[in-house]
């Protein structure tokens, strides 16, 4: 089966700018996740959605990020304004369901820089 | 609050060496336990899990790992060192705070086997 896609898979942006990442999921694959991987450090959860709908944003830096998953397949999470500290790689990874939580797969990722 | 700490940033083995990556663990419930590998310009791929049962995990590419409850460890095995074992590796544990228990993850240990 094919993996999680993410796209771009690198972005270069100044501080100020707004910029939007892409993952789709692996086919019926209900749950999905954003994680951020800051360099030296594991992944810390972004969001998880369950279908559209929003499971957990509690580590969402809800002033200048957002995502949604319309129509519960694709995702995008988009920063707007970007932050030097945002640089990071942006990990999209998908799960049968909520009881399969642990047991996710993962995209490349996009590995975003902020100068 | 769910934690895991992986003690050692880097860990160098000779290619036919056995190696073992440390993983720490602390949680209020019962653990589950996870081992997840990086490889260069990818995303995470899951490699075993510990939910219960026998306290020697078998996983993917012939890694193994060890639950030990007293010493609140999974630390990561494998018997033989291939140098495409060359990755990072994170432990991760269930978020039981999490509204549908995430993935907490370490910090990651870089393994680096040489010829």
């Amino acid at each position: 089966e094919a993996g999680v896609a993410q796209s771009p898979r690198y972005k270069i942006i100044e501080k100020r700018q707004s910029v939007a990442f892409w993952c789709n999921p692996i086919s019926g694959h209900a749950t999905l996740y954003w994680y951020q991987q800051i360099l030296g450090q594991g992944p810390k959860l972004l969001i998880q959605f369950q279908n559209n709908g929003v499971v957990d944003d509690s580590q969402l830096p809800k002033d200048r990020f957002s995502a949604e998953r319309l129509k519960g397949v694709d995702s995008t999470l988009k920063i707007q304004p970007a932050k030097l500290e945002d640089s990071a790689v942006y990990l999209c990874a998908s799960s049968r369901g909520l009881a399969d939580s642990y047991e996710q797969y993962f995209g490349p990722g996009t590995r975003l820089t902020v100068t | 609050a769910q934690s895991v700490a992986q003690p050692e940033d880097q860990v160098n083995v000779a290619e036919g060496n056995p190696l073992t990556v440390k993983c720490t663990y602390s949680v209020s419930g019962n653990p589950y336990l996870f081992w997840y590998v990086q490889y260069p310009n990818r995303g995470l791929q899951f490699l075993l899990k510990y939910i219960t049962g026998d306290n020697l995990v078998k996983g993917s590419y012939g890694f193994e790992a060890e639950f030990n409850k007293s010493q609140t460890s999974f630390h990561l095995k494998k018997p033989s060192a291939l140098v495409s074992d060359s990755a990072l590796y994170f432990c991760a544990v269930r978020d039981y705070g999490g509204s549908q228990g995430n993935l907490i993850f370490g910090k990651g240990t870089k393994l680096s086997v040489k010829p």
